[in-house]
Order: structure tokens, then C-alpha cells, then sequence
């Protein structure tokens, strides 16, 4: 079944404690983001990658890192993580992402990460 | 910040049809109109695009205004199921590459 994976799907932590949430997805799909959605709010980009290697942020990436080493995984890196960085998380993943002028590819959900910064 | 505008929430009766309205004034020449929903809290679903003709897939249609500033997603006969928070979502050039611009989306309910 074609998907995109997250884990974990919830998570509590603390101020300061690395984590990594995963994202993968089994589509070989070379576009690859991650957003985050706050209360009463649409997604907000944070980091998208274009390609194995190929990395750049997105609106919103002050204390988020993200690696592309394989086509298919996309992993957030939250360093030291703090209260603010409280959100649901998605990871997406599309065929290309970019087609010229002309339509942009479908993007394909996770099911999402529910983090808490206490 | 997000170039749509839409109600924050509908009613539909169950088997009529859904009518979603987005405006998009500020929209440009070759920015696309893309709709997403989002059942609870799962990873949002594409629906549809268009550019400037209407446009229509197995699940909706997507009537666009002439000068392009507003739009309407239709889902022709709405389910229990088709409750969700829909997304008018512009996609625009952002750096070497496009981005969606996501707004508070609408909340449609379909009562029985």
C-alpha cells in the first residue's frame, strides 16, 4: 500500500531533550516536507527537501533540522525543543516538486505526530 | 500569510450538494487554486486543482471565476463521511520551487 509513515504518532518530552520523528514513505517520491498545523491554523511549511541531499526551508524552521540521506526517509531533528514547538506535525511527500508553470504534484499525507513540550 | 478566504464553517444536508466558496483576490496569472480537506486530525487529502478552466475528478468539481478571484468546490452529493475542515490553498513560487498557502479552511458539517 502506497503511504507515508510517521513515528511516533504521539510524543510528550521536555524542554531541551533531542528528539527525531521520522517520516518515510514508499512511493519513491523525490519532493519531501514538513509542516506543522496549530490550533485554528492550516499547515505551515517548515522544511522541504527536493531530492536526496537537496534540503531548504520553508516559512517556519528556526529549531528544526531535517536530513535526506535516502530518497525515501525525511526525519525532523528537533535539537533542543521548547514549549512553542508544542504542535501536530505532518510529513508529506509528492512525485516531484516542481513541473514548471504547469500543475504541481499531488501531495500525500502522513497521519501525523502529536508532539508535547513540557 | 494566507491569500484565501473562506467561511469558517457550513452545513449540508446529507445527499444535496456542497457548495465551499474561496476568494482569492490577490490571486497571480499562474498560481493554482488546490483544495485539501482534513478529516479530525489526519493528514489532509487532496481534492482537486485548476488554474483557470473548471475542473472535475471522482470526488468533486471545482468551478473558477473568470477573473480567476474566486472559487467554488462542489462535492455533488455529500456524505457523513465528506465532514472535514476544507482547505483553499493557492500555490505560489517560493524559491526554486512552488508552496502552498494554506488558510483556516472551512468547517463543513453534513447533517442526516
Amino acid at each position: 500500500e502506497a503511504q507515508v509513515t510517521q513515528n511516533p504518532r504521539y510524543l510528550i518530552t521536555v524542554t531541551g531533550k533531542k528528539l527525531t520523528v521520522t517520516c518515510s514513505q514508499n512511493m519513491n517520491h523525490e519532493y519531501m516536507s514538513w509542516y506543522r498545523q496549530d490550533p485554528g491554523l492550516g499547515l505551515r511549511q517548515i522544511y522541504y527537501s527536493m531530492n536526496v541531499e537537496v534540503t531548504d526551508k520553508g516559512d517556519v524552521p528556526e529549531g528544526y533540522k531535517v536530513s535526506r540521506k535516502e530518497k525515501r526517509n525525511f526525519p525532523l531533528i528537533l535539537e533542543s525543543p521548547s514549549p512553542n514547538q508544542t504542535s501536530l506535525y505532518f510529513c508529506a511527500s509528492s512525485l516531484s516538486g516542481t513541473s514548471g508553470v504547469s500543475s504541481y504534484n499531488e501531495q500525500f499525507f502522513g497521519p501525523g505526530t502529536r508532539l508535547t513540550v513540557l | 500569510d494566507a491569500k484565501t478566504t473562506q467561511p469558517p464553517s457550513m452545513d449540508c444536508a446529507e445527499g444535496r450538494a456542497a457548495n465551499l466558496p474561496c476568494n482569492h483576490s490577490t490571486i497571480s496569472g499562474n498560481e493554482y487554486v488546490y483544495w485539501y480537506r482534513q478529516i479530525h486530525s489526519q493528514g489532509p487529502q487532496y481534492i482537486i486543482h485548476g488554474l483557470k478552466n473548471n475542473e472535475t475528478n471522482e470526488m468533486a468539481s471545482l468551478i473558477i471565476t473568470e477573473d480567476r478571484k474566486s472559487s467554488t468546490l462542489i462535492l455533488p452529493h455529500a456524505t457523513l463521511r465528506d465532514t472535514a475542515v476544507y482547505y483553499c490553498i493557492v500555490r505560489v513560487r517560493f524559491r526554486s520551487n512552488y508552496q502552498l498557502i494554506w488558510g483556516a479552511g472551512t468547517k463543513l458539517i453534513i447533517k442526516p
